[in-house]
């Protein structure tokens, strides 16, 4: 059965420092993978997807993810924090028909 | 478009009484999907439809929960009787992802805001 992992529950950066967010996956088949973003009280987002090609993945608001295929990781990245990307994050996997299931979530936390 | 639209927002409630939670879903979109999101168990899969059509309902907890999907425009998740544990938010998502297209997925879904529901 397709799955991620997350083996963070919460990364702490500093404003300006780069940041790095866990995912580890656990497929049969092509990998699709994506990355989620969950704002206080909404809705999750879409942030991007990894199907086929680059192994660096840009998306929205500054994010990039790097697909492993070794290491069988995605993990999310981002060049300089901001508080505003203080958020909870979720790492998912395409299954079967449809499917996509998600990590158990990491929270970011941006200090000033 | 206005996005996936879900109702109510908020929604307590006392042990034994029946929740019903609506879900718009995106004009065009194929897909709809339910949530569920606790602090302990996460985010799950509850169920999802293709073309109104439920297709895989095995995320769903137990008999009490019911979902349909009488048309493109409207969908519903109904809890009878509801019980404490049922607390928890519940998100619909509505995707434009067509299999018979062939291709990868898009992967992306349109989360509404949730519905939070809060079983005295």
């Amino acid at each position: 059965a397709q799955s991620v992992a997350q083996p963070e529950d919460q990364v702490n950066v500093a404003e300006g420092n780069p940041l790095t967010v866990k995912c580890t996956y656990s497929v049969s088949g092509n990998p699709y993978l994506f990355w989620y973003v969950q704002y206080p009280n909404r809705g999750l987002q879409f942030l991007l997807k990894y199907i086929t090609g680059d192994n660096l993945v840009k998306g929205s608001y500054g994010f990039e993810a790097e697909f492993n295929k070794s290491q069988t990781s995605f993990h999310l990245k981002k060049p300089s924090a901001l508080v505003s990307d203080s958020a909870l994050y979720f790492c998912a996997v395409y299954s079967s028909a449809s499917k996509i299931i998600f990590g158990s979530g990491t929270r970011l936390s941006i200090r000033p | 478009d206005a996005g996936v639209i879900q109702s109510p927002r908020h929604e307590v409630t006392e042990m034994g009484q029946e929740v019903t939670l609506r879900c718009k879903p995106i004009s065009g979109h194929d897909y709809l999907f339910w949530y569920r999101q606790t602090m302990m168990r996460g985010l799950e899969l509850l169920i999802y439809f293709n073309n109104n059509v439920p297709i895989d309902d095995s995320g769903m907890p137990e008999d009490r929960f019911s979902a349909k999907m009488p048309n493109a425009s409207f969908s519903t998740l109904k809890i009878q009787p509801s019980e404490p544990r049922d607390s928890a938010v519940y998100f619909c998502a509505s995707s434009p992802d067509n299999l018979l297209a062939g291709g990868p997925p898009t992967g992306e879904l349109f989360f509404g805001e949730g519905s939070r529901l809060t079983v005295l």
